[in-house]
């Protein structure tokens, strides 16, 4: 089977400038969450989907951050500006509903400079 | 809000011996309780987790954990490490019903020597 698929690998990117990441999830999983570890922190949730829709996006910073999961399956994260604090493993999981196990990617490394 | 303190951030033991990570964690109400671990180079993946009835959990690779719900404890132990152990584990929490929304520790970071 397959797991949680996530792009790039690593980025480096100046403040101020837009980067994005993608995450294609296990197929069938109906739940897609977004995670934020900074280094030396455990991973925290920025976003959760069902499907296609938000259930919680509480800890997302909207002024800078967006999510968004087309049709139910990928989702891309986006930040616009970026900041030297939003340095972090940015990391992907999905689940076949919101009560069942998380599969985690192996998450995209951005730099900020 | 729930949080999850894991007080030993760094751990080496030598092949054989006995390991225990300590995970407690603050909520008040009934929670579903989890171990992570992260080998070098791989992706996060769940080594156990508890969700109701026996506090005793049995996961992966002869790893256990006890809940202790009057010491808001979830304690992960290993009666002998190998070397192929080093990794860093993370416990997390989520509150009951609440849709899988987890909250981690800061992790703490297994070095088994040979």
């Amino acid at each position: 089977e397959a797991g949680v698929a996530q792009s790039p690998r690593y980025k480096i990117i100046e403040k101020r400038q837009s980067v994005a990441f993608w995450c294609n999830p296990i197929s069938g999983h109906a739940t897609l969450y977004w995670y934020q570890q900074i280094l030396g922190q455990g991973p925290k949730l920025l976003i959760q989907f069902q499907n296609n829709g938000v259930v919680d996006d509480s800890q997302l910073p909207k002024d800078r951050f967006s999510a968004e999961r087309l049709k139910g399956v990928d989702s891309t994260l986006k930040i616009q500006p970026a900041k030297l604090e939003d340095s972090a493993v940015y990391l992907c999981a999905s689940s076949l509903g919101n009560q069942d196990e998380l599969f985690f990617g192996s998450g995209t490394q951005l730099s900020v400079l | 809000a729930q949080s999850v303190s894991q007080h030993n951030h760094h751990v080496i033991l030598s092949e054989a011996a006995s390991l225990e990570l300590g995970c407690n964690y603050s909520y008040g109400g009934t929670v579903n309780l989890f171990w992570y671990v992260q080998y070098p180079g791989q992706h996060l993946q769940l080594l156990l987790k508890y969700f109701s009835g026996d506090p005793l959990v049995k996961g992966i690779k002869g790893f256990e954990a006890e809940f202790i719900k009057s010491k808001f404890s979830f304690n992960l132990r290993k009666p002998s490490v190998q070397w192929s152990d080093t990794a860093e584990y993370f416990c997390a929490v989520a509150i009951t019903g609440g849709g899988n929304k987890l909250t981690f520790g800061t992790g703490t970071q297994l070095k088994v020597e040979l």
